[in-house]
C-alpha cells in the first residue's frame, strides 16, 4: 500500500496562475481533507470530503476549489493564485468511524508551494 | 471554543537525554487524542491514540498520558536519539472535528 500520496512535492507560482494539487489514498477511506501549515500555526482545515461525490468548507476555504469524482482521489484546485497561498499543502485521508481507539487521520508527504 | 495548547514551542536536548511534552485542550465533546510526530519535509505520522477511559499508551520509547478530567496529556520521550529531532503535534477530536494544536519542536543534539 502506497497510503496517501501527494502530486506535485513542490511547485513554484506566479500570482494569478492557477493550478491543481492531486491527492490519492488506497486505503478505501470514506474521509478525505485537505489542510494548509504554516509556519507557527497548526494544521487549518481548507476542504474536505464525507464520500466520492461530496465536499464541505472548511476553515480557510477562500480561494480554493475542490473535487472528488473518484473515492480514491481528492483534487485542490487554485484558480487564481496570491502570495497568501504559500503553504505547504497536506492531503489526509480517514475511514469511516468505527472506535474511537482506532479513528486516525493518514496524512501524505505535502505539497510545497509558493506563490511569487 | 475548542482550542488545543501545547508547550514548550521548541526544545533542545542531548542525546540519550529524557523529555516531555505537554497538550492542554478545552474540547468538547472529546473522541480522542492523538500524537504525530512530523519530520522536517515530511508529513504527520501517529504515534499514539488514547481515549476517554485510558490513562497511559506507550509506542517503544515514546509514552503518552491522558488526564481527561484536567483536560491535559503529555508525551514522555525516553533516552532520546537524533532521530527523535521532529515536530510533535497534539490533535484532539471531537464531534467529527480535529483540533490541530501548533506543535513542540524538539532538536536533539549530540
Amino acid at each position: 500500500n502506497a497510503g496517501v500520496t501527494q502530486t506535485p512535492k513542490f511547485r513554484v507560482l506566479k500570482t494569478g496562475q492557477s493550478m491543481t494539487l492531486l491527492c490519492a489514498q488506497d486505503m478505501n477511506h470514506e474521509y478525505m481533507y485537505w489542510y494548509r501549515q504554516d509556519p507557527g500555526m497548526g494544521l487549518r482545515l481548507i476542504h474536505y470530503s464525507v464520500g466520492e461525490g461530496t465536499t464541505a468548507k472548511g476553515e480557510v476555504p477562500d480561494g480554493y476549489n475542490v473535487s472528488r469524482l473518484k473515492k480514491q482521489n481528492f483534487l485542490l484546485g487554485l484558480e487564481s493564485a496570491a502570495p497568501s497561498q504559500t503553504s505547504v499543502y497536506f492531503c489526509a485521508s480517514r475511514r469511516e468511524f468505527l472506535s474511537a481507539h482506532t479513528d486516525t487521520q493518514y496524512f501524505g508527504p505535502g505539497t510545497r508551494l509558493t506563490v511569487l | 471554543k475548542n482550542q488545543v495548547e501545547q508547550s514548550p514551542q521548541s526544545l533542545i536536548i542531548l542525546e540519550g537525554k529524557n523529555c516531555t511534552l505537554q497538550c492542554n485542550y478545552t474540547v468538547s465533546p472529546f473522541s480522542n487524542l492523538r500524537w504525530y510526530k512530523q519530520d522536517t519535509g515530511r508529513g504527520p505520522v501517529s504515534l499514539t491514540i488514547m481515549t476517554f477511559s485510558e490513562n497511559t499508551k506507550s509506542n517503544g520509547r515514546y509514552t503518552a498520558t491522558l488526564d481527561a478530567d484536567t483536560k491535559q496529556s503529555s508525551l514522555h520521550i525516553t533516552a532520546s536519539q537524533l532521530s527523535d529531532s521532529a515536530s510533535y503535534i497534539c490533535v484532539v477530536s471531537g464531534g467529527n472535528q480535529f483540533y490541530f494544536g501548533t506543535g513542540t519542536s524538539l532538536t536533539v543534539i549530540p
